[in-house]
């Protein structure tokens, strides 16, 4: 079975700060890693995903994530934090497979940019 | 391309009563799935299909059946409704390939009273 976790209900940054969102997976063999945003009231936003090769991953909005493979984490990382990026952000995992499209989900953060 | 796209944004049923959230996608995306959002339990599986004709079960199907005639709709039906289905519903979709990203629909917001 996989299984993802997000273990910060909300996180709460400065404007300008640097943003990091935490995420683990539980999944045999090598998955796919995505990141999703979500803005009040709207639909999943892809923002950035690893599937091989460099750790470091960029994405949409200046958002970047590292994939350790040792703690089995993809954490969500961004320099400097805007209010506009004050969304719901999810973590998901889908193991390696031809046609295996399936897609678990963390829980959820909530990120809070205070002006 | 319209992308994915989700009838009706708001529903409000009585416990018992039955219905049928629209989905479609214009991308001709052969993988599309039905999720499910509430408070503090992310996002759960409900049903799946990887073509047309070919349907699966998620993580939480219970209540709600899935069929997929043609590659652009992917309807569900929830048989009777209970309040324990309110709730934010999702459509996915994505294309074949090496891991693919899912494109999700507005969402509709059910309420079972």
């Amino acid at each position: 079975a996989q299984s993802v976790a997000q273990p910060e209900d909300q996180v709460n940054v400065a404007e300008g700060n640097p943003l990091t969102v935490k995420c683990t997976y539980s999944v045999s063999g090598n998955p796919y890693l995505f990141w999703y945003v979500q803005y009040p009231n709207r639909g999943l936003q892809f923002l950035l995903k690893y599937i091989t090769g460099d750790n470091l991953v960029k994405g949409s909005y200046g958002f970047e994530a590292e994939f350790n493979k040792s703690q089995t984490s993809f954490h969500l990382k961004k320099p400097s934090a805007l209010v506009s990026d004050s969304a719901l952000y999810f973590c998901a995992v889908r193991p390696r497979g031809r046609g295996n499209n399936r897609l678990a989900f963390g829980k959820g953060n909530q990120v809070v940019v205070i002006p | 391309n319209a992308g994915v796209t989700q009838t009706p944004k708001f529903q409000v049923l009585k416990t018992g009563q039955s219905m049928t959230l629209q989905c479609a996608q214009d991308m001709n995306h052969e993988y599309m799935s039905w999720y499910r959002q509430d408070p503090g339990m992310g996002l759960r599986l409900i049903h799946y299909s990887v073509g047309a004709g070919i349907t699966d079960q998620g993580e939480v199907p219970n209540g709600y059946n899935v069929s997929r005639s043609t590659t652009e709709d992917f309807p569900l039906r929830l048989l009777s409704a209970a309040p324990s289905q309110t709730s934010v519903y999702f459509c996915a979709s994505s294309p074949p390939g090496t891991g693919p990203e899912q494109y999700f629909g507005p969402g509709t917001r059910l309420t079972v009273t």
